[in-house]
C-alpha cells in the first residue's frame, strides 16, 4: 500500500475565495486521482493528475475551477477557485501503483464555503 | 439505470452476527472488484480486492464475485462494532488510455454491541 497525506485536514473559506489542496505520497505512484464527496455520497471523480502535463477532467469538472499540478510523482495540488457553498465538500487524492486498479486514498480535506 | 448499484441501508446488526453486503453491475467489461471501508470523517480504506468470479478470504472478511450474475459480496464474520463503517464497492473500467474506478452509494453499517 501507499501512504498518502493532505492538507489541510479542513477550512472554513468566504465565498469567492480560492483553496489549493497539497497531496503527498511516501512513494512513487503511477497515477494520482483527485475525488469529491459530498455529505453521505460516494465519491466522484474529479480529475486525473498527470505528472508533468494537463489534468484530464471528468465530465462536469473544468480547468479553471478546479487547476491540477502535479510536478513530480509523489506530488500534487487540487485548487478549488471562486468559491460558493456548493463547493462544501470533502476532496479527496488517491494513488495507484502496481498490476492491480486499486486506489490508496488520503485522509481527506473537509471543506466548507460560507 | 447507474453501472453500480449499492443499496445505501443503513443495516443494523448485533455483535457477532453475519454481515452480507452486495453490489451488482451492468458492465461486463469491469475487471478488478474492490470493497473499502471508510469510517466517519476518514479516507476510505482498501479491504480487499479480486479479479476473477469465486471467492477470496482475509481473516473474517469474505470477498465473492459472480461475474455470469454480475454480482458481488463482502462477507463478514463475527462482525464487531469496530466494523461499523460505511463499505463501498468500486469496480475498474478502462476510459481511453486510463483506468478508472466506478464507485457504489456505499451502506452503513452499525454492529451494535
Amino acid at each position: 500500500s501507499a501512504v498518502i497525506s493532505q492538507k489541510p485536514s479542513r477550512d472554513i473559506c468566504q465565498r469567492g475565495t480560492s483553496l489549493t489542496i497539497q497531496c503527498q505520497v511516501d512513494s512513487q505512484v503511477t497515477m494520482m486521482f483527485w475525488y469529491r464527496q459530498q455529505p453521505g455520497q460516494s465519491l466522484t471523480l474529479i480529475a486525473t493528475a498527470n505528472q508533468g502535463s494537463e489534468a484530464t477532467y471528468e465530465s462536469g469538472f473544468v480547468i479553471d475551477k478546479f487547476p491540477i499540478s502535479r510536478p513530480n510523482l509523489t506530488f500534487s495540488t487540487l485548487t478549488v477557485s471562486n468559491m460558493s457553498p456548493e463547493d462544501s465538500s470533502i476532496y479527496l487524492c488517491s494513488g495507484h501503483r502496481g498490476a492491480a486498479d486499486t486506489q490508496y486514498f488520503g485522509p481527506g480535506t473537509r471543506l466548507t464555503v460560507l | 439505470q447507474k453501472e453500480v448499484e449499492q443499496d445505501p441501508g443503513p443495516l443494523s446488526v448485533p455483535e457477532g452476527a453475519i454481515v452480507s453486503l452486495n453490489c451488482t453491475y451492468s458492465n461486463s467489461a469491469f475487471q478488478y472488484f474492490m470493497w473499502y471501508r471508510q469510517y466517519s470523517r476518514k479516507g476510505p480504506e482498501l479491504l480487499m480486492y479480486t479479479y476473477s468470479s469465486g471467492n477470496k478470504e482475509d481473516g473474517r472478511f469474505t470477498a465473492q464475485v459472480d461475474k455470469s450474475s454480475k454480482y458481488i459480496s463482502l462477507f463478514i464474520r463475527d462482525s464487531q462494532p469496530s466494523d461499523s463503517a460505511t463499505y463501498l464497492c468500486a469496480m475498474s473500467a478502462l476510459d481511453g488510455n486510463n483506468r478508472k474506478l466506478i464507485w457504489g452509494l456505499g451502506t452503513s453499517l452499525a454492529v451494535n454491541p
